[in-house]
């Protein structure tokens, strides 16, 4: 099994440019998410899905949208991307229950608005 | 709304010696899981331990244990006998569990270095 992977790996944007970061897992995850990690800052949550065809927002959500149309994908956009969003950007995937439901993580994506 | 303390930005902790990691959460929800992560230089995140709010013990995986006190709102990660390799980011995360499988909250983390 490949667990969670994140395409594309390093990606360099001019300011106003629009990308869209894919993620996809294998292990049949109810639950994805969309984090930002920033220096000093931990991560913290951009979106989430709860299953296939549902978002919510997180905690920074602004700049971004989301999109779950196959259970095992979770597409982040950015639509005019601006230097604020220079960030290394994770996914991860959960099962559903409660408790010592560990979140699995991809390797990350690291993005450069310049 | 839940809220990760981790109040130690870094740490240095001679090879083979025991560490401690302090997080503090804040949640009033009674039923919630306490989590631990490292990040290596390489950048991925790799589960270490979790802690449930009901957990009669302290949670063990291997050299890492959670010292759980529920009364201050502590779960602090020991590591025993620290190696080289153990260099790496650690965060602390919260989930709350009445509401449902909400998603990870993450404290700021601590940078841990080990000497040789």
């Amino acid at each position: 099994n490949a667990g969670v992977t994140q395409t594309p790996k390093f990606r360099v944007l001019k300011t106003g440019q629009s990308m869209t970061l894919l993620c996809a897992q294998d292990m049949n995850h109810e639950y994805m998410y969309w984090y930002r990690q920033d220096p000093g800052m931990g991560l913290r949550l951009i979106h989430y899905s709860v299953g296939e065809g549902t978002t919510a927002k997180g905690e920074v959500p602004d700049g971004y949208n989301v999109s779950r149309l196959k259970k095992q994908n979770f597409l982040l956009g950015l639509e005019s991307a601006a230097p604020s969003q220079t960030s290394v950007y994770f996914c991860a995937s959960s099962s559903i229950g409660t408790g010592k439901n560990e979140q699995f993580f991809g390797p990350g994506t690291r993005l450069t608005v310049l | 709304a839940q809220k990760i303390t981790q109040t130690q930005p870094g740490m240095f902790v001679q090879e083979k010696e025991a560490v401690t990691l302090d997080c503090t959460y804040d949640t009033s929800d009674p039923s919630y899981g306490l989590f631990w992560y490292k990040q290596p230089s390489s950048g991925e995140m790799i589960f270490l331990i979790y802690q449930g709010s009901y957990d009669q013990q302290n949670a063990t995986e291997g050299r890492y244990s959670l010292n759980f006190q529920k009364a201050r709102k502590s779960a602090n990660l020991v590591i025993s006998a620290s190696q080289l390799g153990d260099s790496a980011m650690y965060f602390c995360a919260m989930r709350e569990i009445s509401s449902g499988n909400t998603p990870l909250v993450f404290g700021k983390g601590t940078r841990l270095s080990v000497i040789a």
